[in-house]
This record gives C-alpha cells, sequence and structure tokens, in this order.
C-alpha cells in the first residue's frame, strides 16, 4: 500500500461544477495536511491546509479531513478552465513537521 | 521579491559526472528540502535540514548529498549520476503562515537528464 493514494485521473468536469478529490493516507502520524496545485511544468502552490477534522472553506474551495478514516478530500465548487491542473495531496508527519509526503497527484480537467 | 531560486533550469550530463544543482532563499526559512518528481510517483522527498549544519535524509535520498553551511544556500549534490536520478528536481523552503499554518515554497525545478 502507498503511503498516500489518489486517483490518478484525468478528472473531467464541466466549467461551474464542483470537482471532488479524494486522498487516503497510511501513516497515522500525521498531523497536518496540504493540497497543492500543479500546472503542467511549473511548481507545486498551495491551496489550502487543514489540521483538525471537519471542514474549511476558502472562497470556491473546502477542504474536508477525517483522520479516523485516514481520508483528506478537496472539494473545488464553480469549477473554472483555469482550475485545470494536477492536485497533490500531502500530509505531513514527523515531530517537527519535517516530512511532506506527496500523493501522485489528480488530474483535474475543467471543459467550458 | 520573496522567492526560491534553483539554477540550473535544465542539465544534461552524462553518467558519473559530478553535479552540484544549487538553491537559494530570500526568506530567512530555516527548513529546506530538495524533492524529486517523476510520473506516476508524485514528489518524494530527497534531504532537508531543519537549519543551519542540520541536515537528514527523507525518503529517497540514495546517490545524494546536501549540505546546509548557510541559511539561505542549500545544494543538491550528485557525486556520481546514473540515468535513474533522471528527475524533476524542487527545492522548497517553508514558513509558518501568520495563523499558525505552514506553508512549502518552491523553487521552478530542475529537469536533469542523465545520459
Amino acid at each position: 500500500q502507498k503511503e498516500v493514494e489518489q486517483n490518478s485521473g484525468p478528472l473531467s468536469v464541466p466549467e461551474g461544477a464542483i470537482a471532488s478529490l479524494n486522498c487516503t493516507y497510511s501513516d497515522r502520524g500525521s498531523q497536518s495536511f496540504f493540497w497543492y496545485r500543479q500546472y503542467s511544468g511549473k511548481s507545486p502552490e498551495l491551496i489550502m491546509s487543514i489540521y483538525s477534522n471537519g471542514d474549511k472553506e476558502d472562497g470556491r474551495f473546502t477542504a474536508q479531513l477525517n483522520k479516523a478514516s485516514q481520508y483528506v478530500s478537496l472539494l473545488i465548487r464553480d469549477s473554472q478552465p483555469s482550475d485545470s491542473a494536477t492536485y497533490l495531496c500531502a500530509p505531513c508527519r514527523g515531530n517537527y513537521g519535517q516530512n511532506f509526503v506527496f500523493g501522485p497527484g489528480t488530474r483535474l480537467s475543467v471543459l467550458p | 521579491e520573496a522567492q526560491v531560486t534553483q539554477n540550473p533550469r535544465y542539465l544534461i550530463t552524462v553518467t558519473g559526472k559530478k553535479l552540484t544543482v544549487t538553491c537559494s532563499q530570500n526568506m530567512n526559512h530555516e527548513y529546506m528540502s530538495w524533492y524529486r518528481q517523476d510520473p506516476g510517483l508524485g514528489l518524494r522527498q530527497i534531504y532537508y535540514s531543519m537549519n543551519v549544519e542540520v541536515t537528514d535524509k527523507g525518503d529517497v535520498p540514495e546517490g545524494y548529498k546536501v549540505s546546509r553551511k548557510e541559511k539561505r544556500n542549500f545544494p543538491l549534490i550528485l557525486e556520481s549520476p546514473s540515468p535513474n536520478q533522471t528527475s524533476l528536481y524542487f527545492c522548497a523552503s517553508k514558513f509558518r503562515t501568520g495563523n499558525g499554518g505552514e506553508k512549502l515554497f518552491f523553487g521552478s525545478g530542475t529537469q536533469l537528464s542523465v545520459l
């Protein structure tokens, strides 16, 4: 079992729809969780961070965390073509948050 | 402008020829790290540094060396590169946001090809 698993996609949604991205992780010691967006040929950029169970909203993005199920998700409302990218789930482990473990990423395509 | 600067952006080399990829950050961050990104495998941590003169192995350290002699620089050294080290490399530094969260700030990447 990989430490962080994501559906590779591509996940295709029409413009204006909700995109749902899922991630499971195996290390129960992970304390903080991050979603990064990566456009082709570019470096990852932080979208959301979440540290406690439940939902966290930031604009069109909502992160959901369930530590008991070792599951974290990202919802993108009102998806735009500019959201088309690969989304990386990254739990962080270690006593000092020193080890980010990235999932393989889910490729999202928002169709105009 | 706050940034993490990697050089070179592209590098083609031959097996066994020592090379160094430089990384520099101007944000006074204590934490820096190196990742490699390969299709289907995602980003994997090579080494990280919690502060000057403090470095530790990540998940895939074999074949790599790092040093942290000063806070702003964290070079990645391949003493004897091999073709399986052909990859896209990212350097990153980490800082704490105002609300207590953390954020990795990535460089632009170095595409390395070892022939």
